[in-house]
């Protein structure tokens, strides 16, 4: 069965303090990783999309990487408006864009 | 360009009974869908569209009927509601093909008592 899974379900960072989200998948067929940022009571924010292991993308404090278990969402030095539940997602071989997601890591970053 | 929007916000239903969630989007499109997040579980896929006309299940269909007569909207309708489908609502669309960005609606909030 396809599954998604994160971890830590929630971390607490002071400003400046880089660490590391994780997203394992078990699916056949991966056609692609994405990655989201969810604000409390809006919906989820595209940050990126990664397609085969070795992939990198950036974003301002945010870093992507993908092998062919996991992902990591490396965030350095994060600020208090990085604080966000961050949302993993695989896109399976299929016809259709039916995303898998995972539950997500709530980030608090503490000034 | 308003992105996709959803309407309403939020809304208290009875169980029982009836009401529809708005979608709409003004990014041409083809693919519309339909999720819902609850606590402790990831957004879970309802139905979705590939074009107008055509709409297929997702992996939690019952309950809920969807159509799509146009390519902007994709209403999503509660026939009887329960206290189940308490939930929040999202609306996506994207473009089709290989692994399109799929854009978020800001959501719809339903408490069915």
């Amino acid at each position: 069965e396809d599954q998604v899974t994160q971890s830590p379900e929630a971390l607490r960072l002071q400003e400046g303090e880089s660490s590391s989200l994780n997203c394992s998948y078990t699916v056949s067929g991966l056609r692609g990783l994405f990655w989201y940022r969810q604000d409390p009571g809006k919906g989820p924010e595209f940050l990126f999309t990664l397609y085969s292991a070795g992939e990198e993308k950036e974003k301002e404090r945010l870093k992507a990487t993908l092998t062919k278990k996991e992902s990591f969402l490396h965030i350095t030095a994060p600020k208090p408006e990085d604080s966000a539940t961050y949302l993993c997602a695989v896109h399976k071989n299929t016809g259709f864009q039916k995303l898998v997601f995972g539950t997500g890591t709530r980030l608090l970053v503490s000034p | 360009n308003a992105g996709v929007t959803q309407t309403p916000k939020f809304q208290v239903l009875k169980t029982g009974q009836s009401m529809t969630l708005q979608c709409a989007q003004d990014m041409n499109h083809e693919y519309m869908s339909w999720y819902r997040q609850d606590p402790g579980m990831g957004l879970r896929l309802i139905h979705y569209s590939v074009g107008a006309g055509i709409t297929d299940q997702g992996e939690v269909p019952n309950g809920y009927n969807v159509s799509r007569s146009t390519t902007e909207d994709f209403p999503l309708r509660l026939l009887s509601a329960a206290p189940s489908q308490t939930s929040v609502y999202f609306c996506a669309s994207s473009h089709p093909g290989g692994s399109e960005t799929q854009y978020f609606g800001p959501g719809t909030r339903l408490l069915v008592l």
